[in-house]
């Protein structure tokens, strides 16, 4: 069974400052996606990573697959406010249904 | 656009009442999914189909039925059997291959 884990589940950080977020999965995959859900709302895809090694960078946000590892991270530059938000790993093989981290809810403090 | 609908956004439900979730893609998408999520939490898969007139249990199935005629409509009925359906509710559609899910803009079901 394919089990996600997403650390930390909660990150309150300041503006300006760099971090990252892990996403470590279990079994085989060839697909990972990174999401972002802000409070009380819907899920929004960020990025598609499906090969190892991949980068790919949207702003302030650049995310990097290690299949070799079973590792995603999702690096945040120079934290701005509007980056606060919950963000999703999800991991998948084939067609199968995907398997959703537990999220890290992020929080950027001014 | 397509997209995904999901209605109503907000939806009460008094103690032993059945309730249900629309939900309506006009993206062609084959496979529809429910989640469930509560407070503070990440995603739990209640049901999912990957073709018309089929439909497999997720994780958190009891208390829920789903019924999948059209390709377009995944339907979520909330039982009374479900004791504590109080949550936010979400509705995600796709295609084969590394596309991932689109998802709709959820309901939040309360009991009163």
């Amino acid at each position: 069974e394919l089990k996600v884990e997403q650390n930390p589940l909660f990150l309150s950080m300041q503006e300006g400052k760099n971090y990252t977020i892990y996403c470590n999965y279990s079994t085989t995959s060839d697909r990972l996606y990174w999401y972002r859900q802000d409070p009380g709302k819907s899920l929004e895809s960020l990025f598609v990573l499906l090969s190892n090694g991949a980068v790919k960078q949207e702003g302030r946000l650049m995310a990097s697959l290690d299949t070799k590892a079973r590792l995603s991270t999702l690096h945040i530059t120079a934290a701005v406010h509007d980056l606060s938000a919950t963000y999703f790993c999800a991991v998948g093989f084939g067609n199968e249904k995907l398997t959703f981290g537990t999220g890290t809810r992020l929080t950027i403090i001014p | 656009d397509g997209g995904i609908t999901q209605s109503p956004k907000y939806l009460f439900r008094k103690e032993g009442q059945n309730v249900t979730l629309s939900c309506e893609q006009n993206l062609n998408h084959d496979a529809m999914y429910w989640y469930r999520q509560d407070p503070g939490q990440g995603l739990r898969l209640i049901y999912y189909s990957q073709i018309v007139n089929d439909f497999q249990k997720g994780d958190i199935a009891e208390g829920y039925s789903v019924s999948r005629e059209k390709k377009e409509s995944f339907p979520l009925t909330v039982t009374s059997a479900q004791k504590n359906p109080t949550a936010f509710y979400l509705c995600a559609s796709s295609i084969p291959g590394p596309y991932g899910y689109t998802f709709g803009s959820g309901t939040r079901l309360t009991v009163v």
